[in-house]
């Protein structure tokens, strides 16, 4: 009955290789985010989808193209991978009205060698 | 832009309360929040306070808002070995068009527990 799922957990890659990050809520949530968790712990938002419709998308490389096929699920595609990309990736989830609560994933640790 | 800061370390005996502090700089947030994050794992929303609140009570957890010093912080009472952790607090002011929450998250605190 997990809430948010990521996969894969962890990823390890070399640099150049195209990796993706896929994410799902079973919540009926309409509203769900990537943010990016560097090695001092600090997080900050990547994108947000609403139905579907990107909403936020802060100064991330066009290397990274999310992807929400449906309202349950946001995935997150980079391309080029650089040894800067290695980090966690949270995936998190709201409801429209209830946007205040956002739900996260467990994360994917993803390291670029 | 929105900055939100904390320190980096707490460290209390079990038994004791914590008390971890926040600040922040954008006066138009509207929601302030604490998360979780324990070893290897995701972030746990602990709870949340709007802006128009001073305090807000939930169990062994209190959440103080002096919004005229832009300060948030977060009382847990009776602290245990299972509360160690990093907590972080965020702030929230932009509602998206079409809903949700931009958070802006501080630098996270560190609590350690001991016997």
């Amino acid at each position: 009955d997990t809430a948010v799922s990521q996969t894969p957990k962890y990823l390890v890659t070399q640099m150049g290789n195209d990796k993706s990050i896929k994410c799902e809520q079973n919540l009926g949530h309409d509203t769900m985010y990537w943010y990016k968790q560097d090695s001092k712990k600090f997080l900050k938002i990547m994108f947000s989808y609403n139905n579907k419709e990107l909403i936020i998308n802060e100064t991330v490389p066009n290397r990274f193209s999310p992807k929400s096929p449906d309202k349950a699920h946001l995935n997150l595609h980079i391309n080029s991978l650089e040894l800067g990309d290695s980090a966690v990736y949270f995936c998190a989830s709201s409801q429209a009205l209830r946007g205040y609560e956002q739900y996260f994933g467990p994360g994917t640790r993803l390291t670029v060698t | 832009g929105e900055d939100v800061e904390q320190s980096l370390f707490l460290s209390v005996r079990e038994g004791d309360s914590s008390v971890i502090n926040c600040t922040y700089t954008d006066s138009s947030s509207t929601y302030l929040y604490w998360y979780k994050q324990e070893p290897g794992a995701g972030l746990q929303l602990l709870t949340y306070i709007f802006s128009n609140m001073d305090m807000k009570q939930d169990q062994r957890l209190t959440v103080l808002l002096n919004k005229k010093d832009k300060h948030l912080s977060l009382r847990i009472a009776d602290t245990q070995t299972g509360d160690s952790a990093i907590y972080f607090c965020a702030e929230s002011s932009r509602i998206l068009t079409g809903g949700g929450n931009k958070l802006t998250f501080g630098t996270g605190t560190q609590l350690k527990v001991e016997l």
